[in-house]
């Protein structure tokens, strides 16, 4: 149940995009044999609980700006942020589902914005 | 209004037990699985289990694999976690959220654990 890597801080200017990467090895974030993919994005605030930004890689819950867009390569799946604004500021953890019993979140991204 | 909302939270010394309970309002409980999430001080979230829809199945993260168990009652729209033999690494807030296919769409609040001597 390795974690996946994320970078521990990205920043940018209002208005900007930014790219947060999660990389683990291909049997976590390549998903299944199926060709299923599995990993989430979630946000959190201080203090607050975590919120979800993105489902099945790309998908967008309802209420989520579609400034949050998900992709993924290979072995790294991707959460960009466009349009940057002061309230993004927070963490942002992704998450998959690996070996088809249990989930593993990455260690966090802080967004600062400057 | 989908809610869930944590409790049974506290300190308790190293060695000792706690049960955290999460009550669900807003659908329908029985058709969900559920999963238990911590994230100790300034730390990450980590996922902790995760029980199936009827209580017949679960699963543990290595770290509390035979020291923590999951349960719920359907009829109370409550789930739980039972966890013993704690240590000062389990320290941390213990959300509960829904698990909608193999993602978490809805999160309590949380309730914060304190293991200490």
């Amino acid at each position: 149940q390795s974690a996946l890597t994320q970078p521990a801080s990205v920043s940018g200017s209002p208005g900007q995009s930014i790219t947060i990467s999660c990389t683990g090895p291909s049997s976590d974030v390549g998903g299944y044999d199926y060709g299923y993919d599995y990993v989430s994005w979630y946000q959190q605030h201080p203090g607050k609980a975590p919120k979800l930004l993105i489902f099945d890689v790309t998908q967008r819950p309802s209420g989520v700006s579609n400034r949050f867009s998900g992709s993924k390569s290979g072995n790294t799946a991707s959460l960009t942020i466009s349009g940057l604004q002061a309230e993004d500021e927070a963490d942002y953890y992704c998450c998959s589902y690996p070996s088809g019993t249990t989930w593993v979140f990455g260690g966090g991204t802080k967004v600062t914005v400057l | 209004e989908v809610q869930l909302v944590e409790s049974g939270g506290g300190i308790v010394q190293p060695g000792g037990s706690l049960r955290l309970s999460c009550a669900a309002s807003g659908f329908t409980f029985s058709d969900y699985w559920m999963h238990w999430v911590r994230q100790a001080p300034g730390k990450g979230l980590v996922w902790v289990s995760r029980i199936n829809s009827d209580g017949s199945g679960a699963v543990y993260a290595d770290s509390v694999k035979g020291r923590f168990t999951v349960s719920r009652d359907n009829a109370k729209t409550t789930l739980y976690l039972q966890m013993n033999t704690l240590r000062a690494e389990d320290t941390a807030v213990y959300y509960c959220a829904r698990a909608s296919h193999y993602y978490m769409d809805v999160w309590g609040k949380g309730a914060t654990v304190t293991v200490s001597s």
